[in-house]
């Protein structure tokens, strides 16, 4: 059991262009979510997967967002069209388990800064 | 999912018992109260989580007061490695739209002192 990885750590990127992180989850974790989390502020919810399936996604999320999780396993988060607004620490968990009982494990993030 | 309020920081002298304070008045009766915590620069880490029971592991204490309508979380012996945002949480176990979403506040920073 390795955690959750996360990939980049750090992205820099210039207002306009897209980019793409990637999460690892922890193997066998059917489920995976994505945060967001700005400076001074609590994480944000932005979607989750259960297995390959997104399940629910945030009404706040921008349509240039979008999320993959192929086969279950690991999962992509894309920004389209970045903007400065979008820079945040992007975080990651995934969970095994009845909802009662559920722990979250996060990433470490991916620090996005949109010049 | 009920709102939770907590005082924005608080300190403790190392090697005393930590004491955070949570308030959740409109908590309902299948709902959990779940603590996380924030270390600089990482993501946050379960610590510990109750419905109606006082709780403990090898990380902390929680203390549900009878009414539910508030919860202590309790590190019995602090270290500066405790130093940490922590995140009191309410979270329903019914499946539905919102099920799976945790709700995050701003938290209480904890800074321990030598």
């Amino acid at each position: 059991d390795t955690g959750v990885s996360q990939n980049p750590r750090h992205k820099i990127t210039k207002r306009g262009q897209n980019v793409t992180f990637r999460c690892d989850p922890i193997s066998e974790h059917n489920r995976l979510y994505w945060y967001r989390q700005t400076l001074g502020q609590g994480p944000e919810f932005l979607t989750y997967f259960q297995n390959e399936a997104q399940l629910e996604k945030s009404r706040l999320l921008s349509d240039r967002f979008s999320a993959e999780r192929p086969k279950g396993s690991f999962s992509t988060l894309e920004i389209q069209r970045t903007e400065q607004g979008d820079s945040a620490m992007y975080l990651c968990a995934s969970s095994l388990g009845g909802i009662s009982n559920e722990k979250l494990f996060f990433g470490s993030g991916t620090q996005l800064s949109v010049l | 999912d009920a709102k939770t309020t907590q005082p924005p920081s608080m300190d403790c002298a190392e090697g005393r018992a930590a004491n955070l304070p949570c308030n959740h008045s409109t908590i309902s009766g299948n709902e959990y109260v779940y603590w996380y915590r924030q270390i600089h620069s990482q993501g946050p880490q379960y610590i510990i989580h109750g419905l109606k029971n006082n709780e403990t592991n090898e990380m902390a204490s929680l203390i549900i007061t009878e009414d539910r309508k508030s919860s202590t979380l309790i590190l019995p012996h602090a270290t500066l490695r405790d130093t940490a945002v922590y995140y009191c949480i309410v979270r329903g176990a019914y499946s539905g739209a919102g099920s799976y979403q945790l709700t995050f506040g701003k938290g209480t920073k904890l800074s321990v002192i030598p």
